[in-house]
């Protein structure tokens, strides 16, 4: 079965430093999510990316949060520079992209980041 | 704006007990509702969907949900709980024309042997 994969699993950083975070969707999924869960809380969108092309980046806080999905394949979400408050599980999701349906978002492992 | 809210963050039930996760979403059109499930330090899965095609849904590993749209809710239940079912389990929704998922809170599952 196809899995989203995400790398690093886990990642301790100090303040200060730029992290970066690396997905890869399902094969053939047009749209791929970034979410941010902090502990104890439900996931919430960072970004979310239509083939390469930025559809929703509300929440994304983009004086230290930046994403890219330069091939409309994987992804990279980096971070710099790292806060404590960002200490949190960096989830990546990917789906089909056909509107107008409950479109199922397949999520992968997630990247949990430890800022020291 | 579309909402979740998931009644209790904790629920604890013996194996073999009746489980029931509760939900209530608030949106200004039918919504599309899901319900995941997170076992510790993975991502989410999907126990099942909510299309509009029935009310009542079947999900994997046992679960159900029925949809009630006088109660605006969605709740989750399994007739009889495994302890394996130990996870947190989240409720999210999502408008028709956007793709954008909003989750609740969330609740932990424990299942006492």
């Amino acid at each position: 079965e196809a899995e989203v994969a995400q790398s690093p699993r886990y990642k301790i950083t100090e303040k200060s430093q730029a992290v970066a975070f690396w997905c890869d969707p399902i094969s053939g999924h047009a749209t791929l999510y970034w979410y941010r869960q902090i502990l104890g809380q439900g996931p919430e969108l960072l970004v979310q990316f239509q083939d390469e092309s930025v559809v929703d980046d509300s929440q994304l806080p983009k004086d230290r949060f930046s994403a890219e999905r330069l091939k409309g394949v994987d992804s990279t979400l980096k971070i710099q520079p790292a806060e404590l408050g960002d200490s949190a599980m960096y989830l990546c999701a990917s789906s089909t992209g056909l509107a107008g349906v409950a479109d199922t978002q397949y999520f992968g492992p997630g990247t949990r980041l430890t800022v020291l | 704006a579309q909402s979740v809210t998931q009644l209790g963050s904790h629920v604890s039930v013996s194996e073999g007990a009746l489980v029931l996760l509760r939900c209530n979403y608030s949106s200004s059109v039918p919504p599309y509702l899901f319900w995941y499930v997170q076992y510790p330090n993975q991502g989410l899965q999907l126990l099942l969907k909510y299309t509009s095609a029935a009310t009542l849904v079947k999900g994997i590993n046992g679960f159900e949900a029925e949809f009630k749209k006088s109660e605006t809710s969605f709740h989750l239940t399994k007739p009889s709980a495994h302890m394996s079912d130990a996870a947190e389990y989240f409720c999210a929704v999502k408008e028709g024309g956007s793709e954008k998922l909003v989750f609740g809170k969330g609740t932990k599952l424990t299942v006492n042997p």
